[in-house]
C-alpha cells in the first residue's frame, strides 16, 4: 500500500497568515492527489483533485501543487472559515490511502 | 444539484451485519464510481472500497476484504456498503463519496480522476 504523511498533524496561525501543509507518498503517484476539508462533526468536502484543480465553487485561496512524492496545499491568506483538518488522498493505486491529517487551530 | 443521500444511524450487536445505502438525490450514477470511506471516533479517514455501478465491479482495502461487500443499483442509483462480523472497532461513521473518472469497457477498468460529492455520513455504533 502508498503510505501518505502530511506535515504538520497540527499548525497553529492567524487569520491572514500563509499556510503550507506539505503531503508526502512512499512511491510515485504521479499528480493523481486529492485534497479535502473537515470541519468538526461534518461530512468532508473535497477541495482540490489531481493535486493542483480547484473544485467547483472552492475559494481561489487554496491551491495545491506538487507530483511524484510532494505535495504542498497553500492557503494564501486564512480565513476564519479556513479553521478545520485538511487530508490528503492518493488514488494512484488500489488502496485509496489517506494522510493522517493535519489541523489547522487559531493561534 | 446532486446530493448523496445516506441512510440513517445504526446500532449492531458484535458479530452481525450492517448495511448502508448511498442514494444519488436529483441525478444518476451515470459513469461515476462510488467510495466509501469511514472514520472512527476521534481518528482520521479510512478507504474502505469503491464500486464501479456501470461494471458491476468493486476494489476493496486489504484490511476489510471478505468482511464488506459493495454493491449498487442503476435503477435506483443506489449504492450499498455491507460490513459483517462487526466488532467495536467498527464504530465509526461511513460515508461514500463520488469518483468521475474514465471507463475502459474493453478491460472493464475505471481510471478515477476526480471526487467530488460526500454523503452526509451514517453513524454505526457496534455495542452489546
Amino acid at each position: 500500500d502508498i503510505q501518505m504523511t502530511q506535515s504538520p498533524s497540527t499548525l497553529s496561525a492567524s487569520v491572514g497568515d500563509r499556510v503550507t501543509i506539505t503531503c508526502r507518498a512512499s512511491q510515485s503517484i504521479s499528480n493523481w492527489l486529492a485534497w479535502c476539508q473537515q470541519k468538526p462533526g461534518k461530512a468532508p468536502k473535497f477541495l482540490i483533485y489531481k493535486a493542483s484543480t480547484l473544485e467547483a465553487g472552492v475559494p481561489s485561496r487554496f491551491s495545491g501543487s506538487g507530483s511524484g512524492t510532494e505535495f504542498t496545499l497553500t492557503i494564501s491568506s486564512l480565513q476564519p472559515d479556513d479553521f478545520a483538518t485538511y487530508y490528503c488522498q492518493q488514488y494512484n493505486s488500489y488502496p485509496y490511502t489517506f494522510g493522517q491529517g493535519t489541523k489547522v487551530e487559531i493561534k | 444539484q446532486v446530493r448523496l443521500v445516506q441512510s440513517g444511524a445504526e446500532v449492531k450487536k458484535p458479530g452481525s451485519s450492517v448495511k448502508v445505502s448511498c442514494q444519488a438525490s436529483g441525478g444518476t450514477f451515470s459513469t461515476y464510481a462510488i467510495s466509501w470511506v469511514r472514520q472512527a471516533p476521534g481518528q482520521g479517514l479510512e478507504w474502505m472500497g469503491m464500486i464501479i455501478p456501470i461494471f458491476g465491479t468493486a476494489n476493496y482495502a486489504q484490511k476489510f476484504q471478505g468482511r464488506v461487500t459493495l454493491v449498487a443499483d442503476e435503477s435506483s442509483s443506489t449504492a450499498f456498503m455491507e460490513l459483517s462480523s462487526l466488532r467495536s472497532e467498527d464504530t465509526a461513521v461511513y460515508y461514500c463519496a463520488r469518483v468521475f473518472g474514465i471507463a475502459d469497457y474493453e478491460s472493464t477498468s475505471y481510471t478515477a480522476h476526480a471526487f467530488d460529492i460526500w454523503g452526509q455520513g451514517t453513524m454505526v455504533t457496534v455495542s452489546s
